[in-house]
């Protein structure tokens, strides 16, 4: 069976720093394209970042500089480091193959001062 | 990449069909194979319902079907039940390995 499932959330200040973590179970990350997406308190979906099965990485202009994506195969986990947390990154975050097949059931990040 | 353009919300009573719309900018929906629907009910993980313009996922009833013309993707509920009632999005995969989702769109039965 497969299962994603995201930790990490959590309350932060603006300018702060923030891992997120997906563990993957039912198939091996490092073999599949895996997306962030993120949605804001009431807001539609929103793509975040991208890691390819060769390691490039892509993202969304509004995280790019600021938020980085890796995978760990060991421990068959993606990750989201987040910094420079501003109030406009307050969302659920989900993990998600690229194909939109698996889905994990969110953490919550909120960042206020 | 701008996001898809959907009408916010679309109705329809218990049995009726419904399809909501994906525009994207300059008609580029249509240079695209890799339009996916998702349904999200509150408080839960979208789930994919379309793939690939007209393909769906083990488990996903006939009642959703996918389409595309020149200008817009579709996605038609037909025999529309209460359970239907969530949001949906739309979603294409770009050719510089970037996910761009519609606005979202609130279906509600009647």
């Amino acid at each position: 069976e497969v299962q994603l499932v995201e930790t990490g959330g959590g309350v932060m200040h603006p300018g702060g720093s923030l891992r997120l973590s997906c563990v993957v179970s039912g198939f091996t990350v490092n073999t599949n394209y895996m997306n962030w997406v993120r949605q804001a308190p009431g807001k539609g979906l929103e793509w975040v970042s991208m890691i390819h099965r060769d390691g490039n990485t892509y993202y969304a202009d509004s995280v790019k500089g600021r938020f980085v994506v890796s995978r760990d195969q060991n421990s068959n986990t993606l990750f989201l480091q987040m910094s420079s947390l501003r109030a406009e990154d307050t969302a659920v975050y989900y993990c998600s193959t690229t194909t939109g097949e698996f889905w994990g059931q969110g953490t919550l990040v909120t960042v206020s001062s | 990449q701008s996001a898809l353009t959907q009408p916010a919300s679309v109705s329809g009573s218990p049995g009726q069909s419904i399809t909501i719309s994906c525009a994207g900018a300059s008609g580029d929906i249509y240079n695209y194979d890799s339009v996916s629907w998702y349904q999200q009910h509150p408080d839960k993980a979208p789930k994919l319902m379309v793939y690939d313009v007209t393909k769906r996922p083990s488990g996903v009833s006939s009642r959703f079907s996918g389409s595309k013309s020149v200008n817009a993707a579709s996605l038609t509920i037909s025999g529309l039940q209460t359970d239907d009632e969530a949001d949906y999005y739309c979603s294409v995969f770009t050719d510089n390995y970037i996910t761009v989702f519609g606005s979202g769109t609130k279906v509600t039965v009647l």
